[in-house]
């Protein structure tokens, strides 16, 4: 079965630690993308990469990382300079680019006290 | 800059009919609906690519007004189903989505 993965579901953290949310998917999509959904936000973009080994801060990149070394992994890291981590984190995938429908994972619900 | 819904949220009874606007401020090359249950991900419902183009499936359509920089969701017939938040997202020319804040539709039976 073809689709996007993240984990985990759920995730706790301490305030001042780094996190590393996962993302797989395994469509051969070129394009991903992490966003980020509070109450009453809709969806925000963090980052996105078009193609391996490149990417682009979407527009609330602060306090954010990520890297895309393989086609099917696009890892997110909440850092410590993020002063609002508490969220619900989603990614998504598209055969290529803004055109083309986005399939969602699952997402992750991050929790920092 | 996030395009802005409208409404942003709506009540009906089940059979009636609802619309979903969509404006915004850029220039767009496409508009794409996705709607969202409560705590799931967003599932794509149609892109419209071209101004002018309307879409529609089921008895769900949109149209895409590029000149207005403007799209609607129809929903005709509403069924129970159809409750959730939709989002609608605009591509501006940086290839990109911005998704707007959402409309959260609820069904009544």
């Amino acid at each position: 079965d073809g689709g996007i993965t993240q984990s985990p579901k759920y995730l706790f953290r301490k305030e001042g630690q780094n996190v590393t949310l996962s993302c797989e998917q395994n469509l051969n999509h070129d394009a991903m993308y992490w966003y980020r959904q509070d109450p009453g936000q809709g969806l925000r973009l963090i980052y996105y990469s078009q193609i391996v080994n490149d990417f682009q801060k979407g527009d609330i990149a602060e306090g954010y990382s990520v890297s895309r070394e393989k086609k099917e992994s696009f890892p997110l890291t909440v850092t410590s300079a993020q002063k609002n981590p508490t969220a619900f984190y989603l990614c998504a995938s598209s055969v290529q680019g803004a055109s083309y429908e986005q399939y969602f994972g699952p997402g992750t619900r991050l929790t920092v006290t | 800059q996030q395009p802005v819904q409208s409404p942003q949220a709506v009540i009906l009874r089940e059979g009636e009919d609802a619309v979903i606007n969509c404006s915004s401020s850029k220039a767009l090359y496409s508009v794409h609906w996705y709607r969202q249950k409560h705590g799931e991900a967003p599932v794509f419902l149609m892109i419209l690519l071209k101004g002018g183009e309307q879409k529609g499936h089921d008895k769900i359509s949109a149209s895409f007004n590029e000149k207005k920089q403007q799209s609607s969701l129809y929903l005709t017939a509403s069924q129970l189903s159809y409750s959730g938040t939709y989002f609608c997202g605009t591509e501006s020319r940086d290839d990109k989505i911005i998704f707007g804040k959402g409309t959260r539709l609820h069904i009544l039976p």
